[in-house]
């Protein structure tokens, strides 16, 4: 099957910095990818979705200007989490699909984001 | 607005049981519902995509059931093993465009 990576697995970092996170989808060429977010025994919600080679679209709620999100080429796509506060700790995940609109998406391991 | 609801929240059975997991969904409208599991700190794994138009779907031990109509997917677990435990989240699609919309999920501990 359809394998997405995520890099890296877990990040510590101090309040106020920035951290990238990256999503690649490896064997397969990825026109959409989408980027979520799951605080603890919750669901997933939706951050944003990207298209290669245009702007996000981001969910209501969701600061643009501070999550930033790439979809530079159809295999890589980051979200960089800008001056991040401790209310940004969250498990991240990455989820890529290869077609149009209900097209099977395949998700990436996640990566646990503590600020602190 | 598309809600999903998992019920029950958390079920804990003995090795061996067959078992049911329910998810239902308020806008019949969708383009697929899909099962997925989640291990602890880990991603999602698909296990069965239904299209809107099928009504069920199987996979080994595993087959889920769709009724649009009325708003429901069931996913059945046959002769469950301690390896099924996970939490299982169903995920639905509407028509028109790309969003999925999450249940709040089932966490499931099979004992040995």
């Amino acid at each position: 099957g359809a394998v997405v990576s995520q890099h890296p697995s877990r990040v510590i970092c101090k309040s106020g910095t920035s951290v990238k996170i990256e999503c690649r989808s490896l064997d397969f060429q990825a026109t959409t990818m989408f980027w979520y977010r799951q605080f603890p025994k919750q669901s997933l919600m939706l951050m944003a979705t990207s298209n290669e080679g245009s702007k996000a679209t981001y969910e209501q709620g969701v600061e643009k200007d501070k999550f930033l999100i790439n979809h530079a080429s159809l295999t890589l796509s980051t979200l960089t989490v800008t001056s991040a506060h401790p209310e940004d700790s969250s498990f991240y995940i990455c989820s890529a699909s290869a077609g149009a609109a209900g097209e099977t998406q395949y998700f990436g391991p996640g990566t646990r984001l503590l600020v602190l | 607005k598309q809600e999903v609801t998992q019920i029950p929240a958390a079920l804990s059975v003995p090795e061996g049981e067959n078992l049911v997991l329910n998810c239902s969904f308020t806008d019949s409208a969708i383009y697929n519902l899909q099962w997925f599991r989640q291990d602890p700190g880990k991603g999602l794994t698909s296990l069965l995509l239904i299209q809107s138009s099928q009504r069920e779907q199987t996979s080994g031990r595993l087959n889920a059931s769709l009724d649009k109509s009325s708003g429901r997917s069931t996913l059945y677990i046959a002769a469950s093993q301690p390896g099924d435990s996970a939490t299982y989240l169903c995920a639905v699609r509407g028509t028109g465009f790309q969003k999925l919309v999450f249940g709040t999920g089932t966490r499931l501990l099979v004992s040995p």
